[in-house]
């Protein structure tokens, strides 16, 4: 089954407004990333934050991981309307012969100028 | 240049028909991917190859068969194309065995099957 779901589905804001998007997942992990997908394009990564780690920032990027949760959530500050696109996190499984990961169903984020 | 480049872009043909969808990456990596994604964007993976060694085989019709003729290039035959084999399908790659690294995605194939 699908390891990580995104919340909301669908998300409309005005620029400059903050999105935050959240995923949960099941099982233990060793990392959790987040992808960005514009339209028609392929998929872009966007951060990586390791189980042992709580928070990571790039730039207008924020994530925050609670593993006794199991889930994340991405924050984007003073969105613009380049950051209309679909989110993804995905799950990099831990333990032995976990060599993939699994994708969630996505977000999609509309900013409106 | 183009880290992960993926022909054709486009590709329209009718149920029945082989295919090939070809990928190539210049980073480098020694592992490379093929996901599906379907009409409601639900990404899956299909094959993960390392050094051209099969390391992931998901639940996949044997009609889909990877081809790695070397750990550049990661190509995807399709036999017997049906409908529901519609979607965009992805090549990506990464420097790690085990896929925890970040992935580069290409920038899809939209295959039509008629």
């Amino acid at each position: 089954s699908q390891q990580g779901e995104e919340d909301p589905q669908a998300l409309s804001i005005q620029e400059g407004e903050n999105a935050t998007m959240n995923c949960s997942y099941k099982t233990s992990i060793n990392n959790l990333q987040w992808y960005r997908q514009n339209s028609g394009r392929g998929l872009v990564h966007l951060i990586l934050i390791r189980s042992n780690e709580r928070e990571k920032h790039s730039g207008r990027l924020r994530v925050t991981l609670d593993t006794s949760k199991k889930s994340s959530s991405l924050l984007i500050t003073a969105s613009r309307a380049a950051d209309t696109a679909s989110y993804f996190c995905a799950t990099a499984l831990s333990g032995a012969g976990s060599y993939q990961l699994t994708f969630g169903k996505g977000t999609k984020l509309s900013v409106i100028p | 240049d183009t880290a992960v480049s993926q022909t054709p872009k486009y590709l329209v043909t009718q149920m029945g028909n082989d295919k090939s969808i070809k990928c190539e990456q210049n980073l480098g990596h020694d592992t490379m991917y093929w996901y599906k994604q379907d009409s409601k964007k639900f990404l899956k993976i299909m094959f993960s190859y390392n050094n051209k060694e099969l390391i992931i085989n998901e639940t996949v019709p044997n009609r889909f068969s990877p081809k790695s003729p070397d750990k550049a290039h990661l190509n995807l035959h399709i036999n017997s194309l049906e409908l529901g084999d519609s979607a965009v399908y992805f090549c990506a790659s990464s420097s790690q065995r085990e896929g925890l690294d970040e992935q580069f995605f290409g920038p899809g194939t939209r295959l039509t099957v008629l």
